[in-house]
């Protein structure tokens, strides 16, 4: 079965520095998205990305945050500055359909941690 | 303010049902989502509901009432390997997944 997968599993990072954690969407899929879950916390959306643009993004998405879609298979998330509240699991999604309201499937996540 | 609401934590028996409520109030409404999550792991789909009513798959069914801005997810024939948070996910107007903070359930044997 298909399955979306994020690479690196884990990241450690000194506040600051840039990171960029890297997904591998669904191969027929046409919509990605960005998640963060801090410890204990809920999952937040970040961002939606459609047609090789951000379709929506939440207000946590700001502008330390880009993402991009280099080939025609990966979809990455970039923090330029990390902070120590940047510590998360950061999870991509993706999903088949043109329906808003398809179903989402969610990566393994990548846990960073900055220090 | 968008709210998504859901117990903390539930304990359940091996083998029992278990109710997991969720209610809502959301700026605009796509249908609602459960998914399960494993400590540490990405959530997987369960259901969806945009229709009032009950859907069943399986030993897990959802039901929703969206006049009373309600669901639930039940769960049947409890194995410990349901042991897992439950989500509550809710797509508002601007087709953003809202999520609860999750319902811990504990099955013990």
């Amino acid at each position: 079965e298909p399955e979306v997968t994020q690479t690196p599993s884990h990241q450690v990072t000194q506040m600051g520095q840039e990171v960029i954690l890297r997904c591998v969407p669904i191969s027929n899929h046409l919509y990605f998205y960005w998640y963060r879950q801090i410890l204990g916390q809920k999952v937040e959306f970040l961002v939606s990305f459609y047609n090789n643009e951000i379709s929506e993004k939440s207000e946590i998405f700001d502008d330390q945050f880009s993402v991009e879609r280099p080939d025609g298979s990966n979809f990455t998330l970039k923090i330029r500055s990390t902070k120590l509240e940047d510590s998360a699991m950061y999870f991509c999604a993706s999903k088949e359909g043109t329906s808003a309201t398809d179903t989402q499937y969610f990566g393994p996540g990548t846990r960073l941690t900055v220090l | 303010g968008q709210n998504i609401d859901q117990p903390t934590e539930m304990t359940a028996t091996e083998g029992a049902i278990v109710q997991i409520n969720c209610t809502y109030q959301t700026s605009g409404f796509n249908g609602l989502f459960w998914y399960q999550q494993h400590a540490g792991e990405a959530p997987t789909f369960l259901s969806y509901n945009v229709l009032d009513g009950l859907e069943e798959k399986g030993r897990f069914s959802s039901f929703l009432s969206r006049s009373k801005g309600y669901s639930y997810l039940l769960l049947k024939e409890l194995q410990m390997k349901d042991s897992a948070s439950y989500l509550c996910a809710v797509m508002d107007s601007n087709y953003q997944l809202i999520w609860g903070a999750g319902t811990k359930l504990i099955i013990k044997p």
